[in-house]
């Protein structure tokens, strides 16, 4: 049992590249979310997902798309990178959304955008 | 608007209680959570308490809940160097079930 896990676990950009973060989750959860980690800001919303096909905006969507074609995946995609999207990116799962259900969280990618 | 802080560092002594602050502003949430994150890895569930109640003890760590100020707390008893990591507030506010607002984060060093 994995858990969450998340690929890569570091990347560097240049500006204007493209990229797409992988989420996956063995646990059978309905919900997932992707977050951003930045310095004294704790973490913030990206997007999330309720279940298979269906997303949603979170607090700080702009420049993201998500996608989540499987149950178990859940991808965040940069269209054209920019330095203020450097940061930690964390993805979460949870069984049911609301308290008090646990949101496990995969190790992170540490994304540079030069 | 929903806005949790915390204060950003605590140090401690090995074997001292360790008590790390937070207050939040949406007296609606439902339930209020302490993650802990260690280096290089993502969030772990700590503890929970549900808003109608003011105190929750699990083994070493005691969490306080002040509705009328909305300030919650933690207390880890005997702290120990591998307490040594940050940790965050988060609320779940009852209009937005699927949100988790986090605080910014406490990193407690533990000195030995």
């Amino acid at each position: 049992n994995a858990g969450v896990t998340q690929t890569p676990k570091f990347r560097v950009l240049k500006t204007g590249q493209s990229m797409t973060l992988l989420c996956a989750q063995d646990m059978n959860h309905e919900y997932m979310y992707w977050y951003r980690q930045d310095p004294g800001m704790g973490l913030r919303l990206i997007h999330y997902s309720v279940g298979e096909g269906t997303t949603a905006k979170g607090e700080v969507p702009d420049g993201y798309n998500v996608s989540r074609l499987k149950k178990q995946n859940f991808l965040l995609g940069l269209e054209s990178a920019a330095p203020s999207q450097t940061s930690v990116y964390f993805c979460a799962s949870s069984y049911k959304a609301g308290g008090p259900y646990e949101q496990y969280f995969g190790p992170g990618t540490r994304l540079t955008v030069t | 608007g929903e806005d949790v802080e915390q204060s950003l560092f605590l140090s401690v002594r090995e074997g001292d209680s360790s008590v790390i602050n937070c207050t939040y502003t949406d007296s609606s949430s439902t339930y209020l959570y302490w993650y802990k994150q260690e280096p290089g890895a993502g969030l772990q569930l700590l503890t929970y308490i549900f808003s109608n109640m003011d105190m929750k003890q699990d083994q070493r760590l005691t969490v306080l809940l002040n509705k009328k100020d909305k300030h919650l707390s933690l207390r880890i008893a005997d702290t120990q160097t591998g307490d040594s990591a940050i940790y965050f507030c988060a609320e779940t506010p009852m209009d937005s079930s699927y949100k988790l607002i986090f605080g910014s984060g406490t990193r407690l060093l533990v000195r030995p």
